[in-house]
């Protein structure tokens, strides 16, 4: 079974430029999570899909980042302009809607440095 | 505000030893709590989970362990190995929250030769 899939690995802007990250989940997992992971720390839920809807963005700092599912499949976080307290790593998970309780398959990440 | 706070932060130890990593939350009530261990560039990866009414679960030489009365969990890792080098970090998903995770800070172990 293929895992979760994310582009690019790497990716080094300046501040106030735009950036967009990509995710594909593993097929037929309904729910598709982002995560920011500060080095040293945990991951931090940003946004939680299931399907093409979402379920929980409170943690998202709307004013910058945004992201999308079309089509219930594929999705992307895009950050627009990045500050550089955004330099982390940018993890996507999936997980199947059956099965209790539901594992989360985690991506290798995007690791973001704004300079 | 739910919490996990893990310790030590970092260990290092011999190839071979056995250490113990410590969780305490304050997530309750919990659904599940899971230990997760994650490679260095990579995401992590589960080893075990426990319901609120196990006490115990074992993923080869790893034993995890949950004390709900306490609100405590360790990850026993045994005969350890070069390629268990990774931080391990403890998770915990509240109930009537659906699957969402609260994470734990992590410890990194290192093993030497």
């Amino acid at each position: 079974e293929a895992g979760v899939a994310q582009s690019p690995r790497y990716k080094i802007i300046e501040k106030r430029q735009s950036v967009a990250f990509w995710c594909n989940p593993i097929s037929g997992h309904a729910t598709l999570y982002w995560y920011q992971q500060i080095l040293g720390q945990g991951p931090k839920l940003l946004i939680q899909f299931q399907n093409n809807g979402v379920v929980d963005d409170s943690q998202l700092p709307k004013d910058r980042f945004s992201a999308e599912r079309l089509k219930g499949v594929d999705s992307t976080l895009k950050i627009q302009p990045a500050k550089l307290e955004d330099s982390a790593v940018y993890l996507c998970a999936s997980s199947p809607l059956k099965g209790h309780p539901y594992e989360q398959y985690f991506g290798p990440g995007t690791r973001l440095t704004v300079t | 505000k739910n919490q996990v706070e893990q310790s030590p932060q970092s260990l290092i130890i011999l190839e071979g030893k056995n250490c113990t990593l410590q969780c305490n939350y304050t997530v309750s009530p919990f659904s599940n709590l899971r230990w997760y261990k994650q490679d260095t560039g990579r995401g992590p990866v589960s080893l075990t989970i426990m319901t609120f009414s196990e006490n115990t679960k074992s993923n080869g030489r790893y034993t995890a362990t949950l004390d709900a009365d306490t609100k405590q969990s360790s990850l026993h890792i045994t005969a350890s190995q070069l390629s268990d080098s990774a931080s391990y970090i403890c998770v915990v998903s509240p109930k009537a929250a659906g699957n969402k995770l609260t994470f734990g800070g992590g410890t990194r172990v290192l093993v030497k030769p």
